[in-house]
């Protein structure tokens, strides 16, 4: 059984704290991490996209590293605002196939 | 045009209806996807269309079935469903080199069974 954990389940900052996620994923069988941000109403959009060991991507505040040798990626978010406030998900990509299986996210709420 | 576009976004369906979600994209995207999720569980998968074949079934009950006329269109028919059916189901598309490229998701079909 393949299985994506993420922790916290929720979490609560005050506009301006910097935070971050954690991710466990399957070592083995390994093709890419995918983090998506989701929010309420809307469609799970795509952050990053994470295949190599040692990866680490960033986009404006919010940045991810990856180490697959032991099964996990973090995700940071820098300067938390309340337009973060989102489910974040991340989801291991099983094989070439296109099976993306996703934990269960992170919701993340960002008080003013 | 970089969305994916399902119809309907609410459906009510009685035990002995049959209905059919549709999903759309012109992207070019060679691969498509349906997820169900329910409340506070991550999003699951059911189906994998690569160039319009199906190429993973992930045990779904044949009371879902999936069609992908061509390569923009996907379909989701419904029949006979049970009340546990009542999910959020998801589509979503990507380029046919999944290492690289995220999935772009449309913002889902909320399904109610009565």
């Amino acid at each position: 059984i393949l299985n994506v954990e993420q922790s916290p389940q929720s979490l609560h900052v005050q506009e301006g704290d910097s935070t971050n996620f954690t991710c466990s994923f399957p070592s083995s069988n390994f093709y890419a991490l995918h983090w998506y941000r989701w929010e309420t109403a809307k469609s799970p959009e795509a952050l990053f996209v994470m295949t190599l060991n040692g990866d680490e991507k960033k986009k404006g505040r919010i940045s991810a590293t990856l180490n697959t040798k032991e099964g996990y990626s973090y995700l940071y978010i820098k300067g938390s605002q309340p337009e973060d406030s989102a489910t974040y998900l991340c989801a291991f990509l099983y094989n070439q196939g296109g099976k993306l299986i996703f934990g269960q996210g992170t919701e993340l709420s960002v008080k003013p | 045009d970089t969305e994916v576009t399902q119809t309907p976004k609410h459906l009510v369906m009685g035990m002995t209806n049959k209905k059919s979600l549709k999903c759309e994209q012109h992207m070019g995207h060679r691969a498509m996807y349906w997820y169900k999720q329910k409340a506070k569980k991550p999003p699951e998968l059911m189906f994998v269309y690569s160039y319009e074949k199906l190429s993973i079934n992930e045990s779904v009950p044949s009371r879902f079935s999936p069609e992908c006329p061509n390569s923009s269109l996907l379909n989701l028919h419904l029949h006979a469903l049970q009340p546990e059916d009542s999910a959020l189901y998801l589509c979503a598309s990507s380029q046919e080199n999944w290492n690289n490229y995220g999935y772009t998701f449309g913002s889902g079909t909320r399904l109610t069974v009565v």
